[in-house]
């Protein structure tokens, strides 16, 4: 069964650094997200993408952040300049054109700023 | 705005004991969207069900049942005969019918523990 895959599984990165997490979402698929989730708390939302451009982005979703889709199957979340309040999971999801509302999400790419 | 709440933060049971997750939204928008993710201590986030507003129908999957009320803005999550396997938190989600691409709005989760 096709599904999203991210890497790497874990980062640890230092304060200020920039870090890339990498998704590879089911081929067929259109529309790409992102979503970040606080040790024990909720999934939130950061950022929607489609035809190679930002659909919509949250509040969280700041000027540290940026997306690409690089190639035709890797689509990249890009902090500048990392914080300790972005240690988090970061999920990506894909979903296509014809279920457009369900969305896949991968295992996760845990990050630790130190 | 589209809100979720799982107001169930932690449940226990023993196995083969039926439990149900509850979930109660709010939105503005007509057609809007139901979801439920299971996320096992592995991390990943399934996809359990979809539910459109306009669907009422409750739906039943195995050992799975939901059951949708618009009249209460509820979408609970049943688990008939539970099992060790089931232990993992359970989100709840929104996506309101703007868009598309609309973002899902997540509860905070049930964290479901079955015991052998």
């Amino acid at each position: 069964e096709p599904e999203v895959t991210q890497t790497p599984s874990h980062q640890v990165t230092q304060m200020g650094q920039e870090v890339i997490l990498r998704c590879v979402p089911i081929s067929n698929h259109l529309y790409f997200y992102w979503y970040r989730q606080i040790l024990g708390q909720k999934v939130e939302f950061l950022v929607s993408f489609y035809n190679n451009e930002i659909s919509e982005k949250s509040e969280i979703f700041d000027d540290q952040f940026s997306v690409e889709r690089p190639d035709g199957s890797n689509f990249t979340l890009k902090i500048r300049s990392t914080k300790l309040e972005d240690s988090a999971m970061y999920f990506c999801a894909s979903s296509d054109p014809g279920t457009p509302y369900e969305q896949y999400f991968g295992p996760g790419t845990r990050l630790t700023v130190t | 705005a589209q809100k979720v709440t799982q107001a169930q933060t932690e449940i226990s049971v023993v196995e083969k004991e039926d439990v149900t997750l509850d979930c109660v939204y709010e939105t503005r928008d007509t057609t809007y969207y139901l979801f439920w993710y299971k996320q096992p201590p592995s991390g990943e986030l399934v996809f359990l069900i979809r539910r459109n507003s306009f669907d009422e129908q409750n739906e039943i999957s195995g050992r799975y049942s939901w059951n949708f009320q618009k009249s209460t803005s509820s979408f609970n999550f049943t688990i008939t005969a539970s099992q060790v396997v089931d232990s993992a938190v359970y989100f709840c989600a929104l996506k309101g019918g703007g868009s598309t691409l609309g973002r899902l709005y997540f509860g905070r989760g049930t964290q479901l523990t079955v015991w052998p």
